[in-house]
């Protein structure tokens, strides 16, 4: 099946510095990956889509500066969190979206990266 | 607007025993449905999906979902629960294109005693 794979899986930094997030599509080229975050007990909220050689196209009151996003290859898709902040502590989780399940897309998600920002 | 309602946050079952986890979403048009699983340190694995046909649908690990168009549900049950079937369960609804953009529900939490 498809494989999606995140890294780190756990990352801790001060507040202030920018951390990336890598999500890799192992077995399969994905056109489009998604970025959501997760809150302790919480859905899964959908932060921004990410296209491969365009912009990313973010949801309503993320902040696009705060949280940027690569899609350079078919493969691979980077958020950064730039100038951290405790509020920024959370679960982040990517998907990628492969067609060839059929008429309706699937989404792959990948383990997820848990941040925490002292 | 779209949204996906799980009513139920925490669920036990005893081992052996039938599960059945409560799903309901709103969305004007034909919806895409979905059931993943979360895991500790796993991602989220799909079960099952519906977008047309076949309102009962099957899925892995033997769970199946009926969709009810006038009930706007879309239940998830399986008849014999396994202790490893203890995770985080998550109903989602695709809107859109193709269903290409997912809205979760909150999730429920199976827990498993033996």
């Amino acid at each position: 099946g498809a494989v999606v794979s995140q890294h780190p899986s756990w990352v801790i930094c001060k507040s202030g510095t920018s951390v990336k997030i890598e999500c890799r599509s192992l077995d399969f080229q994905a056109t489009t990956m998604f970025w959501y975050r997760q809150f302790p007990k919480q859905s899964l909220m959908l932060m921004a889509t990410s296209n491969e050689g365009s912009k990313a196209t973010y949801e309503q009151g993320v902040e696009k500066d705060k949280f940027l996003i690569n899609h350079a290859s078919l493969t691979l898709s980077t958020l950064t969190v730039t100038s951290a902040h405790p509020e920024d502590s959370s679960f982040y989780i990517c998907s990628a979206r492969d067609f060839r399940g059929g008429l309706v897309e699937t989404q792959y998600f990948g383990p997820g990266t848990r941040l925490l920002v002292l | 607007a779209q949204s996906v309602t799980q009513p139920d946050i925490h669920i036990t079952v005893s081992e052996g025993a039938s599960l059945e986890l409560r799903c309901n979403y709103s969305y004007g048009a034909t919806p895409y449905l979905f059931w993943y699983v979360q895991s500790p340190g796993q991602g989220l694995q799909l079960l099952l999906k519906y977008f047309s046909g076949d309102t009962l649908v099957q899925g892995i690990k033997g769970f199946e979902a009926e969709f009810k168009r006038s009930q706007s549900s879309f239940n998830l049950r399986k008849p014999s629960v396994h202790w490893s079937d203890a995770a985080e369960y998550f109903c989602a609804v695709g809107v859109g294109q193709a269903g290409t953009a997912l809205i979760f529900g909150k999730g429920t939490t199976l827990s498993v005693s033996s």
